[in-house]
């Protein structure tokens, strides 16, 4: 089993619907989450961090987290066709153990 | 914001070469990072610091060592390149508070002939 784990997509929404980008992770004791984007070619951008369980908003983005189920969730609200990325999925107990699942492909179709 | 820069975008080596890729971070950050990204397997952490001339091993150091003389630079060294270790190659840093979010330099694209 993956230590994290995301459906690879590709996942396909129409311009202005709501994107879920769902991600599980096994180690109980991990203790931060985050979200990052990744469009093709370019390095990773961080766009959501969350530690507690529940919903963080930011702007169009909202972080989903449920520690009880190993499990968070990202959602885009209006997605736009430039919200088109691979979304990666990264947990982490302490410092340096910090692990990425594989990603999910995202297309906004216009 | 974080600014995080690696010595080339691009680079091509042959088989046997040693190779060195740098990173610089300019946000005063403890803690720096080195990955690799390939297709399908996601990032994988190959060597970390957390202070200037500390290092520690990641899943995957086989092949790589580290070096870091000032705390802003951080570099990676294949001892002697090989064609399993064309990869993009990504540095991160973050802040010294366990668990914080990490930013990304513009990686590496390193393909070894």
């Amino acid at each position: 089993q993956k230590e994290v784990e995301q459906n690879s997509g590709p996942l396909s929404v129409p311009e202005g619907a709501i994107a879920s980008l769902n991600c599980t992770y096994s180690d109980r004791g991990s203790q931060s989450f985050f979200w990052y984007r990744q469009y093709s070619g370019k390095s990773p951008e961080l766009i959501m961090f969350i530690y507690s369980n529940g919903d963080k908003e930011d702007g169009r983005f909202t972080a989903q987290l449920n520690k009880a189920s190993q499990y968070v969730s990202l959602l885009i609200r209006d997605s736009q066709p430039s919200d088109s990325a691979t979304y990666l999925c990264a947990v982490s107990r302490t410092l340096n153990d910090m692990r990425f699942g594989a990603g999910t492909r995202l297309t906004v179709k216009p | 914001d974080v600014k995080v820069t690696q010595s080339s975008r691009y680079l091509v080596k042959r088989t046997g070469e040693k190779v060195f890729l740098e990173c610089v971070q300019d946000m005063d950050h403890e803690n720096m990072f080195w990955y690799r990204q390939d297709p399908g397997l996601g990032l994988r952490l190959i060597y970390f610091s957390y202070d200037v001339k500390m290092k520690e091993k990641g899943d995957i150091p086989e092949g790589y060592s580290v070096s870091r003389e000032k705390k802003e630079r951080f570099s990676l060294i294949l001892e002697s390149a090989s064609t399993n270790q064309t990869s993009m190659y990504l540095c991160a840093s973050s802040p010294q508070v366990s668990g914080r979010e990490q930013y990304f330099g513009p990686g590496t694209r390193l393909t070894v002939t």
